[in-house]
């Protein structure tokens, strides 16, 4: 069974631009959480969706983005990038039973020159 | 507001012996909470959770342990092999918030 995956693995975007990331749950399950991991520091609480509808949001300024697709994939944008939006960001999926059954991806390393 | 914690930032164990790596939590209201591991590129891979309504829970050569009182986890790692060497994350969750807070995390090295 796949796990969770996101694309792109790497991603180089220039100050100002925008920069779309994309996650792919595990089969079956309905929940995507976005996480933001800067180089060093720990997993900061970006988005939560669930049912195609946006859950929770953390604390980031609205350039931070998202939405997720009836087939339960999602997208997270960020717009008018900054540079210390470099950072890995991370997403995980869940079938409805929150975070005991939570799973990872490995994340796409967004740098922002 | 919410925070999880850690008391050591790095953590080195020599191979075989058993590793302990602590976290603080803050909001007394978080319920449930996990331990995972990162490797380097990899994204972070759950190793145990834990309820609030017990004080210790083992896996596969791994324990957690929950002081509800002082608010304290932590994370035993018996007969450390090489493999284990990673960034250990604690984080918690309120069921009401259904977000998990991570803490900054621990990085464990092993010594031959």
């Amino acid at each position: 069974e796949a796990g969770v995956t996101q694309s792109p693995t790497h991603l180089i975007k220039t100050r100002g631009q925008q920069a779309t990331l994309r996650c792919s749950p595990i089969s079956g399950h309905t929940s995507v959480y976005w996480y933001q991991q800067a180089l060093g520091l720990g997993l900061q609480f970006l988005l939560w969706y669930d049912e195609g509808e946006e859950r929770n949001r953390g604390n980031f300024p609205p350039r931070f983005s998202g939405r997720q697709f009836p087939n339960y994939s999602s997208e997270l944008n960020v717009n008018a990038l900054e540079l210390e939006d470099s950072a890995l960001y991370l997403c995980a999926s869940s079938g409805g039973q929150g975070w005991t059954e939570a799973f990872f991806g490995q994340g796409t390393r967004l740098t922002v020159v | 507001g919410e925070s999880v914690g850690l008391h050591l930032p790095t953590l080195s164990v020599q191979e075989g012996d058993n590793s302990i790596i602590n976290c603080a939590y803050s909001n007394s209201a978080s319920d449930y909470f996990i331990w995972y591991k990162q490797e380097s590129g990899k994204g972070p891979q759950f190793i145990i959770d834990i309820r609030s309504n017990m004080d210790k829970r083992q896996g596969q050569r791994v324990t957690v342990l929950l002081n509800k009182t002082v608010k304290h986890l932590s994370l035993q790692i018996a007969a450390t092999q090489p493999g284990d060497s990673a960034v250990y994350f604690c984080a918690e969750n309120n069921q009401g918030a259904q977000k998990l807070v991570f803490g900054q995390g621990t990085r464990l090295t092993i010594n031959p």
